[in-house]
């Protein structure tokens, strides 16, 4: 594997449901982040990561949780979601304050029934 | 009013044109640009990143700014149906790679047509 993987690239969930979505990042980085993409929206930052420290969370709501138990792995857990939740999530990784920009993964493409 | 400005399109352009992709800012102390190129039902991939004002030409694409005009431009030339995608500027103020700190435009999708 290389590159940023996540699961699952598609999900479907009722509101009441709790899911996770897994990334995983093989570029060696030391920053991971969560990306809300939405139509005709900018990305929104959810969560940034860094050194697995959470340095930033971008008033989101509580219904998501995100975790990062090392530099390579980040999770994000949904629970009691809406149906204004649904989007394409993007995971993230970067070497932090290195040029070379980000490096994005697929996403999972969330809809909210 | 949106600190980074990008048409959404849709723009359609027939194989072989000439592509202007553009963006504005409002922040003056933007001065790390990047271009990301993202397929459909992929995430974005970064295309080109210049510094400050001037041009920067990889192959068939030049990332050019212009700070006094708070303006971004990228330019395909040749353009392949291989080169349709949603086209995302982003800037920061800061010269290194720092994701909490870049502003993205929304994006413009674009179709080459063959």
């Amino acid at each position: 594997e290389t590159g940023v993987t996540q699961t699952p690239r598609h999900l479907v969930m009722g509101m009441t449901n709790k899911k996770s979505l897994k990334c995983e990042q093989h570029l060696g980085h030391n920053a991971m982040y969560w990306y809300k993409q939405s139509a005709k929206k900018p990305l929104e930052l959810m969560f940034v990561y860094s050194l697995e420290e959470r340095v930033e969370n971008n008033s989101v709501p509580s219904r998501f949780s995100p975790e990062c138990p090392n530099s390579s792995h980040l999770f994000l857990h949904l629970h009691t979601l809406q149906p204004e939740d649904s989007a394409l999530y993007l995971c993230a990784s970067s070497q932090e304050d290195r040029r070379g920009g980000l490096f994005f993964g697929s996403g999972t493409q969330l809809s909210v029934l | 009013q949106k600190e980074v400005e990008q048409d959404p399109g849709p723009l359609s352009v027939p194989e072989g044109a000439i592509v202007s992709l553009n963006c504005t800012y409002s922040n003056s102390a933007f001065q790390y640009f990047m271009w990301y190129r993202q397929y459909s039902r992929k995430g974005p991939e970064l295309l080109m990143y210049t510094y400050s004002s001037g041009n920067k030409e990889d192959g068939r694409f030049t990332a050019q700014v212009d700070k006094s005009s708070k303006y971004i431009s990228l330019f395909i030339r040749d353009s392949q149906p291989s080169d349709s995608a949603t086209y995302l500027c982003a800037m920061s103020v800061e010269f290194v790679t720092s994701g909490s700190r870049l502003t993205f435009g929304e994006g413009t999708q674009l179709t080459v047509n063959p």
